[in-house]
């Protein structure tokens, strides 16, 4: 069935390595990619998304890559700090526009001073 | 601007007795979800609507139901809970841009 993967479960870094975040997908209708960031007992927070129309996109120390025919996508942390310690989660929209919003299973990402 | 709103916040059940979880977004979202979110497992989803009377399984839908009557609720119910459905669980709504999700509610079934 329709699934997203994502890998590692947990990526444990030193303040200012970078981290990168793998997921797949398995619709090619697929066209929304979003990334979310879960800290401890609080609700997921958009931090990056990507449409099937672009390869790749940046903001400040965040980026998303995507590369639609290995249907495969990635977010890359650089310069982290012990603040983006949390829970990383990859999505993808199934169908077209926003439809069924289906959700990797999550890295727990621990950045270490 | 509340966002997305869900009612209540914590609740404990015994096995066998029903609730209903209330989702409420005040921003004209079209789409809206309920995952439930277990260790390990990130974000399943239950159910979902794509727009005011309509609703679609999602990854997990067994022992759920749900409603979208009014554009801005999406009610999650459990007629019989047993104890596997003790888990957090997330409401999101979503326009054209991106899905906000709701503070989430804390169900044990005990």
């Amino acid at each position: 069935g329709e699934n997203v993967e994502q890998h590692p479960s947990t990526l444990s870094v030193q303040e200012g390595d970078s981290a990168v975040i793998k997921c797949t997908y398995s619709d090619s209708a697929s066209n929304y990619f979003p990334w979310y960031k879960q800290e401890l007992g609080k609700r997921p927070q958009l931090i990056i998304d990507i449409r099937s129309n672009v390869g790749e996109k940046k903001d400040q120390r965040i980026a998303v890559t995507l590369n639609k025919t290995a249907k495969h996508f990635s977010l890359h942390i650089t310069e982290t700090q012990p603040e983006d310690s949390a829970v990383y989660f990859c999505a993808a929209s199934m169908g077209t526009g926003f439809q069924k919003l289906v959700f990797g299973t999550g890295t727990r990402l621990l950045v270490s001073p | 601007n509340a966002g997305v709103t869900q009612t209540p916040k914590f609740r404990v059940l015994k096995t066998g007795q029903s609730m209903t979880l209330l989702c409420a977004q005040d921003m004209n979202h079209e789409y809206m979800y309920w995952y439930r979110q277990d260790p390990g497992m990130g974000l399943r989803l239950i159910h979902y609507s794509v727009g005011e009377g309509t609703t679609a399984k999602g990854e997990v839908p067994d022992g759920y139901n749900v409603s979208r009557l009014k554009k801005q609720n999406f009610l999650l119910g459990l007629e019989s809970a047993a104890p596997s459905q003790t888990s957090v669980y997330f409401c999101a709504s979503a326009g054209s841009t991106e899905a906000f999700f709701g503070q989430g509610t804390r169900l044990t079934v005990v």
